[in-house]
C-alpha cells in the first residue's frame, strides 16, 4: 500500500519569498512521485514528476522538487513566489508507472502582495 | 487533439436519480480512471480500466458503476444518487509516464 502526507493544508507566503510545500510518502516499492497544481474551478495540471532518474526534478513555472529516499520526502520549492502561483497543490505517488495515483490531501498556497 | 473531455460540466440531481458522467480521450491510452475530489481529502480513485472490457474498483467504488466498451470512452454511472456523492469528478487517461486529467464535473445531489 502507498500513501502521501502533505504537511500544512494552507501555506501563505509573500510575493518574492521562497515557496516550500511539504510531501512525505510511504511506499513498499520504489515510487513514482508527482506534483500537480489546480487553479480555481479547473482540472489538475502536472508540475513535475520523479520516475527514478535524477533526484532533483525541475518542472514548469520555476518549480522544482527533490526526491530524498532516506527522508521519504518529495518537497516542492520555488525560489520566488509570484501572485499567479496561488492555487492548490497536490502531491501524488504511484508504483511502477504513472497510472494508479494516490493523492495527498492538498495544500492551498496563498501569495500575499 | 482534445486530450480528455468530460460532460457535463455541472449537474444537479435529486436523491435517488441516476445519471451517467461521460468521459472520452483521444490519446489511445489503455488505462483510464475516475476520481472524486472532496475538500481536505485530495482525489480518491473510484474505478479504473486497463483496457476495453476490463474494469476494476478503486478506493471508493460504492454507488458507482463503470464499463469500457471502447478504448476512447469510459462513462461513470451513478445508480441512485445520494447527497454523499456531491463532489467534483475527474476522469483521467494515462500513459506509462503521465496521467492527463479532464476538466471535471461538479455534481450536487439534493
Amino acid at each position: 500500500a502507498q500513501s502521501v502526507t502533505q504537511l500544512g493544508s494552507h501555506v501563505s507566503v509573500s510575493e518574492g519569498a521562497l515557496v516550500l510545500l511539504r510531501c512525505n510518502y510511504s511506499s513498499s516499492v520504489p515510487p513514482y512521485l508527482f506534483w500537480y497544481v489546480q487553479y480555481p474551478n479547473q482540472g489538475l495540471q502536472l508540475l513535475l514528476k520523479y520516475t527514478s532518474a535524477a533526484t532533483l526534478v525541475k518542472g514548469i513555472n520555476g518549480f522544482e522538487a527533490e526526491f530524498k529516499k532516506s527522508e521519504t520526502s518529495f518537497h516542492l520549492t520555488k525560489p520566488s513566489a509570484h501572485m499567479s502561483d496561488a492555487a492548490e497543490y497536490f502531491c501524488a505517488v504511484s508504483t511502477g508507472s504513472a497510472r494508479q495515483l494516490t493523492f495527498g490531501s492538498g495544500t492551498q498556497l496563498t501569495v500575499l502582495p | 487533439n482534445a486530450g480528455v473531455t468530460q460532460t457535463p460540466k455541472f449537474q444537479v440531481l435529486k436523491t435517488g436519480q441516476s445519471m451517467t458522467l461521460q468521459c472520452a480521450q483521444d490519446m489511445n491510452h489503455e488505462y483510464m480512471s475516475w476520481y472524486r475530489q472532496d475538500p481536505g481529502m485530495g482525489l480518491r480513485l473510484i474505478h479504473y480500466s486497463v483496457g476495453a472490457g476490463i474494469t476494476d474498483q478503486g478506493e471508493v467504488p460504492n454507488g458507482y458503476n463503470v464499463s469500457r466498451s471502447t478504448t476512447e470512452d469510459f462513462p461513470l454511472r451513478l445508480l441512485s444518487a445520494a447527497p454523499s456523492q456531491t463532489s467534483v469528478y475527474f476522469c483521467a487517461s494515462s500513459s506509462r509516464d503521465r496521467t492527463y486529467f479532464g476538466p471535471g464535473t461538479r455534481l450536487t445531489v439534493t
